[in-house]
């Protein structure tokens, strides 16, 4: 059974870079023709996708985060990680990563990272 | 960027009912459509892919219909465990979640 942890530092001050890692268990992160995405949550509002990365290594992000996303991965860990750069308080969210093919089947239990000095 | 709108914003309504909800594209995404329940302090749960797909393990009252720009999900008799928040998601161009829809059982 595939399963994905996020991790990294809950606290982040503003104007630096969130960094989080994803760790895939039970399954390969260059398994082929799977996407592997970002999702957030702010609190009290919806679920909002933040990039994806192609088995493949091809990325895609969300137009309205694009100049400070960068989704990378690191075979040799077999996990994945997010950055997000300048961050403010409206960056503090639960932050989830998943897999899937399109549609995501698996996700973390996602983690809260909260902007604040 | 394609835009989704759920309809409505929040349901409540009483177990054994039919429910509907809504989901409209800004531009066609094919089939492309998924739908999640999210509950709190959870990750969400994908209940139906490629519009009208369900996913292995999700109960059978749950159906998703549409095509182009306009689809529903369904739940053909509500049950108490299915208070949650409930989000579409297209994936014919990156990706765009809904706003989502919370359900109550009254």
């Amino acid at each position: 059974q595939l399963q994905l942890q996020e991790s990294g530092p809950g606290l982040v001050k503003p104007s630096e870079t969130l960094s989080l890692n994803c760790t895939v268990s039970g399954g390969s992160i260059s398994d082929s023709s799977y996407y592997w995405g970002w999702i957030r949550q702010p609190p009290g509002k919806g679920l909002e996708w933040i990039g994806s990365m192609y088995y493949s290594g091809s990325t895609y992000y969300n137009p309205s985060l694009k100049s400070r996303v960068t989704i990378s991965v690191d075979t040799s860990k077999n996990e994945f990680s997010l950055k997000l750069s300048s961050v403010t308080a409206a960056d503090t969210a639960v932050y989830y990563c998943a897999r899937g093919s399109g549609s995501y089947k698996y996700w973390g239990p996602g983690t809260l990272v909260t902007v604040s000095s | 960027d394609i835009q989704m709108t759920q309809s409505p914003s929040t349901l409540s309504a009483s177990v054994g009912d039919r429910i509907t909800i809504t989901c409209r594209a800004s531009q066609s995404v094919n089939n492309f459509l998924a739908w999640y329940q999210h509950k709190p302090g959870k990750a969400p749960n994908l209940l139906i892919y490629k519009a009208s797909s369900l996913q292995t393990g999700v109960p059978s009252r749950f159906s998703g219909s549409g095509s182009g720009t306009e689809f529903t999900l369904t739940i053909s008799s509500l049950q108490p465990d299915d208070s949650a928040t409930y989000y579409c998601q297209q994936y014919n161009t990156y990706w765009t979640f809904g706003q989502g829809t919370k359900v109550e059982i009254k």
